[in-house]
């Protein structure tokens, strides 16, 4: 079964700063890989995805991602960060051979300090 | 892109009552839905998975017959809490998908707040 770990359950940065969160996956194939952002009492967005294909992905409002075979990753990144990034943030791993049925990690709120 | 509603936004209901929640496909026909439930400050956590016309996969530990699930047509999923007690009380999520059986993304509905007083 595949799992999904997000190493840091909250992360402090200042408006303009960089951002990275992590994503760690277990799966023993090539899994498809998301990131969505949730803000307070809503849904789910989607900001990117990784199927195949080039390892580093570039999603919606400035963020990337960059999947990392040998290290199981696939870590998040925003260069300049908005205080309207402050939100919650999840990594998920689907699999083909579970019905492409999505695994969540638990979630990482970020706080942005003006 | 493609848009899932949620009905109703919050509900708040009394023990012992039965409570609906509707999930739509809004521009595009979703073959399967998923219905999560997630605690505050916590993960989703996949309730079941809805394919139209066929029974609902409930996941390990969900009861089946506490969380009625519907899929009646390709746009259309609703989730019915049946003798809804506090314990119950969560945020209802539903996703959709085009088709079961390539790499399609979920999209996500806005959520349900779920209150059992």
């Amino acid at each position: 079964a595949q799992s999904v770990t997000q190493p840091d359950i909250h992360i402090t940065v200042s408006e303009g700063a960089s951002l990275e969160l992590r994503c760690n996956y277990s799966y023993g194939a090539t899994p498809y890989l998301f990131w969505y952002v949730q803000s307070p009492g809503q849904g789910l967005q989607l900001l990117l995805k990784y199927f195949s294909g080039d390892t580093l992905v570039q999603g919606i409002k400035g963020f990337e991602a960059e999947f990392k075979r040998s290290q199981s990753s696939f870590n998040l990144r925003k260069p300049s960060v908005h205080w309207s990034d402050a939100a919650e943030y999840f990594c998920a791993v689907g699999a083909l051979a579970a019905g492409n049925k999505l695994t969540f990690g638990g979630g990482t709120r970020v706080l942005v300090k003006p | 892109g493609a848009v899932v509603s949620q009905h109703p936004s919050r509900v708040i209901c009394k023990s012992g009552t039965s409570v609906k929640i509707e999930c739509r496909s809004l521009d595009f026909q979703a073959t399967t839905m998923f219905w999560y439930r997630q605690f505050p400050k916590q993960s989703l956590m996949l309730m079941a998975t809805s394919n139209e016309g066929s029974k609902a996969t409930y996941e390990q530990g969900v009861e089946k017959d506490k969380f009625l699930i519907n899929h009646a047509s390709l746009t259309l999923s609703t989730l019915t809490v049946t003798s809804a007690h506090p314990e119950d009380s969560s945020f209802y999520i539903c996703s959709a998908r085009f088709d079961s059986t390539r790499r399609e993304t979920q999209y996500f509905g806005p959520g349900t707040r779920l209150l059992v007083l």
